[in-house]
């Protein structure tokens, strides 16, 4: 089953606008958020995570906003450039596991 | 920094045919993972080994077998390959089995034909 849902699937963004990814996890057992950042013909790297005793974190131009009680979090791209054209991954996992549970990405694009 | 390692990037494979593909890792990690990669899915987690002669199966363990003989390597091996294997194929490691950062390797794609 499918534990981490991402939307969407795919996502086609303006140079200079923000680019907005949805999560949404089932098990209130998760306590790290990352997102991951793929290029082609690479493997995927972190980009920014989050513990959730806050609420947003951010990192430069990249931004996770997390939502509790909602069971949701979201990654958002401030003032997009091409070069952010990769695709994305949510992740989740709980203290002390060995699982990563992975979302099943988002691939962007940033017109020039 | 070489980080993690996998042969071979590339690989073609008949059905039936078995191999090995390598994963290899410099940063004394003790945590490794196998995933797959597959388009609208993810990465789903095959094996993983939490110290040397310690591993245990992800979720789509089937039809690959895995051994944790040194903190180094991590091979995964196919037995009778299948096109239904045809992927891409991560390794990853991280220090300890808490919340950190994994490192993947750059990936090895696989056909079966």
């Amino acid at each position: 089953q499918q534990q981490v849902k991402q939307s969407p699937q795919s996502l086609i963004v303006q140079k200079g606008g923000i680019s907005i990814i949805n999560c949404a996890y089932e098990n209130t057992a998760f306590d790290y958020f990352p997102w991951y950042q793929q290029f082609p013909g690479k493997g995927p790297a972190l980009l920014i995570a989050i513990r959730p005793d806050v609420s947003e974190k951010k990192e430069g131009r990249f931004t996770i906003s997390f939502n509790k009680s909602a069971k949701q979090f979201s990654l958002h791209i401030m003032d997009s450039q091409p070069g952010d054209s990769a695709t994305y991954f949510c992740a989740a996992s709980k203290a002390g596991g060995f699982k990563t549970i992975f979302g099943a990405g988002t691939r962007l694009f940033v017109k020039a | 920094n070489a980080g993690v390692t996998q042969t071979p990037k590339f690989q073609v494979l008949k059905t039936g045919q078995s191999m090995t593909l390598q994963c290899a890792q410099d940063m004394n990690h003790e945590y490794m993972s196998w995933y797959r990669q597959d388009p609208g899915m993810g990465l789903r987690l095959i094996h993983y080994s939490v110290g040397a002669g310690i591993t245990d199966q992800g979720e789509v363990p089937n039809g690959y077998n895995v051994s944790r003989s040194t903190t180094e390597d991590f091979p995964l091996r196919l037995l009778s390959a299948a096109p239904s294997q045809t992927s891409v194929y991560f390794c990853a490691s991280r220090p300890d089995r808490g919340n950190t950062e994994a490192f993947f390797g750059q990936g090895t794609r696989l056909t079966v034909v």
